[in-house]
């Protein structure tokens, strides 16, 4: 069975320290990944997807950037946090391919408080 | 572009039915989620509709119309453990992306 795991679940970072957040997926093969941002009180907010090995997609122009150096692995990073950077951050991905519902599977959350 | 609007907060009583609406205008349309989330985890995946109608999975039934831009989600013999937020998501034309929308938080009282 696919499985996906994202770590730290939880961090506290001072504003203009670096950022890393990373995914795994495991059980499957060429997933599409993607990485979402819950602000307090906001919806989901898209702000990378990948459908390949070194292939991103930037929804939102951000301080933020995303990277994909193995098929089944997404990092978040950041090279100087920002307060705004604050909030809960979730990995998805979902089966590559046409005719695929585009259902998304999302890992446990990063919890992220920039101070 | 995607816009999809969905009630902020809902309450509704432990036994009963409760109705989520969901409207959506967008570019492209390749089908409507419904994924419910409580506080502080992850978001799960409830129903997907691509075809007008209704389809039912349990004590859970999702609606769609698409010529309207509507969905609604359909919660009956309501428990205190479906409190949460339940999320609307549209696909676009392309299967890579889901918008969602900011979420309808649902509290069940006694």
């Amino acid at each position: 069975s696919q499985t996906i795991h994202q770590w730290p679940a939880t961090l506290v970072q001072p504003v203009g320290s670096p950022l890393s957040l990373e995914c795994t997926v495991e059980g499957t093969s060429n997933p599409n990944l993607y990485w979402y941002r819950q602000a307090a009180g906001r919806g989901l907010q898209l702000l990378f997807y990948s459908v390949g090995i070194g292939q991103i997609s930037s929804e939102v122009p951000q301080n933020l950037s995303a990277s994909r150096p193995q098929d089944r692995q997404f990092i978040l990073s950041s090279k100087k946090l920002l307060l705004s950077d604050s909030g809960f951050y979730l990995c998805a991905w979902s089966v590559e391919g046409r005719g695929n519902t585009g259902e998304l599977f999302f890992g446990e959350g990063s919890r992220l408080t920039v101070l | 572009g995607q816009n999809i609007d969905q009630p902020t907060e809902m309450t509704a009583t432990e036994g009963a039915i409760v109705q989520i609406n969901c409207t959506y205008q967008t570019s492209g349309f390749n089908g409507l989620f419904w994924y419910q989330q409580h506080a502080g985890e992850a978001p799960t995946f409830l129903s997907y509709n691509v075809l007008d109608g209704l389809e039912e999975k349990g004590r859970f039934s999702s609606f769609l119309s698409r010529s309207k831009g509507y969905s609604y989600l359909l919660l009956k013999e309501l428990q205190m453990k479906d409190s949460a937020s339940y999320l609307c998501a549209v696909g676009p034309g392309g299967y890579q992306k889901v918008t969602f929308g900011t979420g309808t938080k649902l509290q069940v009282i006694p």
